[in-house]
């Protein structure tokens, strides 16, 4: 069964401070992996998308990183604002006719001042 | 470019009562799925729209879940009778074509009591 897994469920970490989230996988083939934010109350917002062959993707201060052999991939958070208090989703498609989405279950981040 | 619109942002309804959701997709964007989003879980796909033709809704509840998409733009999204357990975050998103990348709107938290 395709399945996406993510932790820590939750992280309280101080502004200012750097954080990595992680994402395990056992969707194979994928297409793509992709980062989604999503703050309390809104919908998901995408942050990085990867294909299987990529294996670095940056955007600000948020880095992705992809590890196709132990089917791992990482969401780093350099200098940490309070503003990045959110859920934060790892989604893979599967390479298939349908191409859905296969979520993980998100991990919720805290930042305080 | 407008994004995903949707209404109303919030419903709190008794169990047994109805409730109907609305979604606007990005202009020209042919595909629309609707997800259930329960707290603490990452987004479950309960139907997909190409233009107004269903693609899949195998994990629609159709004894009490119904949607449309009639002229291939708009959607409804209706739960007839509610139940507790439909307490949830139901989202739209659109995509231009089934395979690209999703838009989530700001979701419908529906609180059933």
């Amino acid at each position: 069964k395709n399945q996406v897994e993510q932790s820590p469920q939750s992280l309280i970490i101080l502004e200012g401070k750097n954080c990595t989230l992680q994402c395990n996988y056992t969707v194979s083939p994928f297409s793509n992996l992709r980062w989604y934010k999503q703050d309390t109350g809104r919908g998901p917002v995408s942050l990085t998308i990867m294909t299987f062959s990529e294996n670095t993707k940056s955007n600000g201060r948020y880095t992705a990183t992809l590890d196709a052999d132990t089917k791992q991939s990482s969401l780093h958070i350099t200098a940490s604002q309070l503003s990045d208090s959110a859920s934060y989703i790892c989604v893979v498609t599967p390479i298939s006719g349908t191409y859905k989405y296969i979520f993980g279950t998100g991990t919720r981040l805290k930042v305080l001042a | 470019e407008a994004g995903v619109a949707q209404s109303p942002r919030y419903k709190i309804i008794e169990k047994r009562q109805s409730v109907a959701f609305w979604c606007n997709p990005i202009s020209g964007h042919a595909t629309l799925y609707w997800y259930q989003q329960i707290l603490g879980q990452g987004p479950k796909l309960l139907i997909q729209f190409q233009n107004n033709g269903v693609v899949d809704d195998s994990q629609l509840p159709k004894d009490r879940f119904s949607a449309e998409r009639l002229k291939g733009v708009d959607s409804t999204l209706k739960i007839q009778p509610a139940k507790l357990e439909d307490s949830a975050v139901y989202l739209c998103a659109s995509s231009l074509v089934e395979g690209t990348e999703q838009y989530f709107g700001p979701g419908t938290r529906l609180t059933v009591t």
